[in-house]
């Protein structure tokens, strides 16, 4: 596999479960992304990793938890969600966190249908 | 930040010549100009970014002004395919980058 990999790429869950997305990286890059995409609207940032040092947290509720192992994992652990959170989750990855230096490779995203 | 400005929609026909500007007045000296394209359900992707006069890849041309207050991004002879949205960002310095509402560009056959 090459670039930014993410699985699943649709999930639908009910209000009470938990589930997780995964990211996986094949770029040997030390940055990576958590976006969210909702219908009609801009991606927004949700939590950036350096290093597996999270640098960024953009008040995200805590019932999504992200995860970082290691430099090519990163992974979005959701519970007890709710129907507004349904959207695309985007992850990318960069070789820094320099936004204006670093092109963001991105993945194809998760689908994710809240019920 | 440097807030960057651009139309909400165009469209153009097949084998026509896009150019889609966009307007970035408090940009800073140390700013580049980055372009990503956006296809539906997919992650954005890497176009181009400049930081002055022209550059060229094999996918579009970027147009910098010398006061660097707008840039203007050309796509030569498009084809349905180029139906996306293209966002235009000059993240200050260290900042994440930040994507906007973006232009939505339709080809008409």
């Amino acid at each position: 596999e090459t670039g930014v990999t993410q699985t699943p790429r649709h999930l639908v869950m009910g209000m009470t479960n938990k589930k997780s997305l995964k990211c996986e990286q094949h770029l040997g890059h030390n940055a990576m992304y958590w976006y969210k995409q909702s219908a009609k609207k801009p991606l927004e940032l949700m939590f950036v990793y350096s290093l597996e040092e999270r640098v960024e947290n953009n008040s995200v509720p805590s019932r999504f938890s992200p995860e970082c192992p290691n430099s090519s994992h990163l992974f979005l652990h959701l519970h007890t969600l709710q129907p507004e959170d349904s959207a695309l989750y985007l992850c990318a990855s960069s070789q820094g966190t320099s936004g204006g230096t670093y092109e963001q490779y991105f993945g194809p995203g998760t689908r994710l249908t809240v019920t | 930040l440097a807030k960057t400005t651009q139309p909400i929609s165009m469209d153009s026909y097949e084998g026509q010549e896009v150019n889609i500007t966009c307007s970035h007045n408090n940009i800073a000296t140390n700013d580049y100009i980055t372009w990503y394209q956006q296809f539906p359900s997919q992650g954005p992707r890497f176009i181009i970014q400049g930081y002055k006069t022209k550059v060229t890849n094999e996918v579009a041309s970027l147009f910098i002004p010398a006061d660097r207050k707008s840039s203007t991004l050309s796509l030569p002879r498009v084809s349905l395919s180029d139906t996306a949205v293209y966002y235009c960002l000059a993240p200050f310095g260290n900042e994440k980058l930040t994507f906007g509402t973006g232009t939505r560009l339709t080809i008409i056959p």
